[in-house]
């Protein structure tokens, strides 16, 4: 079947303008994660959605992220107001929680370059 | 909070040569436990995962890994690599069973480089 997708796959930006990054989960997956992936900070978590439950955001560096997921499917991640430091590539997980644990399945990421 | 360590950043080798990647994590819990692989321009994929039972788990392309509860280590192995092999590989943990938190805590990574 599918897997999770992401778009769009480069985004060239610059400095100070908004941006928003989708993730299209694998269907039926009710667990939804973004993390960050940098050279010098390695893989980050950014923020995670469970079913209907208030989202986990613990992970977002700055007010300046967001993040929402509409109806339990789509994702949109919004960095507003962009900088230098937020240029990485920005990956989009799904999960279905299964009796013994769940397992994480990515997408190929949005590749974000703040000019 | 959990973390993870891989110790090598960087590991070359010769084809057939066997490997081994080094990961430990700290958390006193049940944990799940996962290797990823990224193949150079391609995204992450699943290379293994322990969630129970046997220690020893096998995965794609001849990896396995051994969960050594009391050493909180999860090394990744092949007993004979291959140039296709060359990728970086990330070890990866997050809360066992039970937990509401699934996010996953990631090593540094290593890069493995194999030589023809």
């Amino acid at each position: 079947g599918a897997g999770v997708s992401q778009s769009p796959s480069n985004k060239v930006t610059e400095k100070g303008k908004d941006v928003e990054l989708r993730c299209d989960p694998i269907s039926g997956h009710t667990a939804l994660y973004w993390y960050r992936q940098s050279l010098g900070q390695g893989l980050e978590f950014l923020i995670y959605f469970q079913g209907n439950s208030a989202p986990d955001k613990s992970g977002l560096p700055s007010d300046r992220f967001s993040a929402e997921r509409t109806g339990g499917s789509v994702s949109t991640l919004t960095i507003q107001r962009t900088q230098q430091e937020d240029s990485a590539v920005y990956l989009c997980a799904s999960s279905s929680r299964g009796a013994s644990g769940e397992t994480q399945y990515f997408g190929p990421g949005t590749r974000l370059l703040v000019l | 909070a959990q973390s993870v360590s891989q110790h090598n950043h960087h590991v070359i080798l010769s084809e057939a040569a066997s490997l081994e990647l080094g990961c430990n994590y700290s958390y006193g819990g049940t944990v799940n436990l996962f290797w990823y692989v990224q193949y150079p321009g391609q995204h992450l994929q699943l290379l293994l995962k322990y969630f129970s039972g046997d220690p020893l788990v096998k995965g794609i392309k001849g990896f396995e890994a051994e969960f050594i509860k009391s050493k909180f280590s999860f090394n990744l192995r092949k007993p004979s690599v291959q140039w296709s092999d060359t990728a970086e590989y990330f070890c990866a943990v997050n809360a066992g069973r039970g937990s509401t938190l699934g996010r996953l805590y990631f090593g540094r990574g290593t890069q493995l480089t194999v030589w023809p």
